[in-house]
C-alpha cells in the first residue's frame, strides 16, 4: 500500500504558485520523498526528491517538515502545461520500487 | 537527462495472441526495471520487478505465466502478454533504476497502450 496521503484534486490560477501537500507520517529514516507527475496518457515524469533538507531544481521546490511527516511540492509559477496528476511517493534510495497512491489532480486554470 | 524508451507506443492485437513490449534504458545501465499497468482513471499498479540476468519478481495477484518478463541485458527488458484477452487492454509502463548524474533517480518510459480485440 502507498504510504502517502494527498488531496485528490486542487485548482490553481495560471501564474500563481501551486502548493501540493503530502502526508507521510510513517516514513522511515532511510526513505526519501519523491515527486512525479503524469500528464494524461504519458509515463510519469520525475520532478524532484529529497531526504530531509529542502530541495530546489528548475521545475519545483520541495519543502520537507522537520519531523519529515509531511512535505509540500511548490510549482512557483504554474502554467496550463502543469495540469497533471502529481504523485508523492516515499521510498528507500535502494531499489527503485515506487508504489503509487492516487495522487493529486492539479488543474491550472487561466 | 536519462531516458527510458518503450516500444511500441500502442498496439492492437487479436484475442488469444501474444504481444511483446520493450523497455530500453538509452543512456544508462539499468540493473533493475519495473513494469506497471494502469487502467483508465486509476493509478499505476506495480506488476513486477525485472532483474538483469535473473527471474522477475511478481507482485501478488499478477500471473507470471501470463506476463512473461525477460531482462537479458542491462539496457533492455521485455514484457510479453501471452494469450491476451480484452481485459488485458491497458496502459503498460516501465521504469528503470540506475545510477546517473542525478543519483538514483527512477525514470519512466512513455508507456504502451495495448488494446485486445
Amino acid at each position: 500500500d502507498a504510504k502517502t496521503t494527498q488531496p485528490p484534486s486542487m485548482d490553481c490560477a495560471e501564474g500563481r504558485a501551486a502548493n501540493l501537500p503530502c502526508n507521510h507520517s510513517t516514513i522511515s529514516g532511510n526513505e526519501y520523498v519523491y515527486w512525479y507527475r503524469q500528464i494524461h496518457s504519458q509515463g510519469p515524469q520525475y520532478i524532484i526528491h529529497g531526504l530531509k533538507n529542502n530541495e530546489t531544481n528548475e521545475m519545483a521546490s520541495l519543502i520537507i517538515t522537520e519531523d519529515r511527516k509531511s512535505s509540500t511540492l511548490i510549482l512557483p509559477h504554474a502554467t496550463l502545461r502543469d495540469t497533471a496528476v502529481y504523485y508523492c511517493i516515499v521510498m528507500s534510495n535502494q531499489g527503485g520500487k515506487l508504489i503509487f497512491g492516487q495522487g493529486t489532480e492539479l488543474s491550472v486554470k487561466p | 537527462g536519462a531516458v527510458v524508451s518503450q516500444h511500441p507506443s500502442w498496439v492492437i492485437c487479436k484475442s488469444g495472441t501474444s504481444v511483446k513490449i520493450e523497455c530500453r534504458s538509452l543512456d544508462f545501465q539499468a540493473t533493475t526495471m519495473f513494469w506497471y499497468r494502469q487502467f483508465p482513471k486509476q493509478s499505476l499498479m506495480l506488476m513486477a520487478t525485472s532483474n538483469e540476468g535473473s527471474k522477475a519478481t511478481y507482485e501478488q495477484g499478477v500471473e507470471k505465466d501470463k506476463f512473461l518478463i525477460n531482462h537479458a541485458s542491462l539496457t533492455l527488458s521485455t514484457l510479453t502478454v501471452t494469450s491476451a484477452h480484452p481485459e488485458d487492454s491497458s496502459f503498460y509502463i516501465c521504469s528503470a533504476a540506475g545510477s546517473t548524474y542525478s543519483g538514483n533517480t527512477i525514470y519512466f518510459g512513455e508507456g504502451s497502450w495495448l488494446t485486445v480485440v
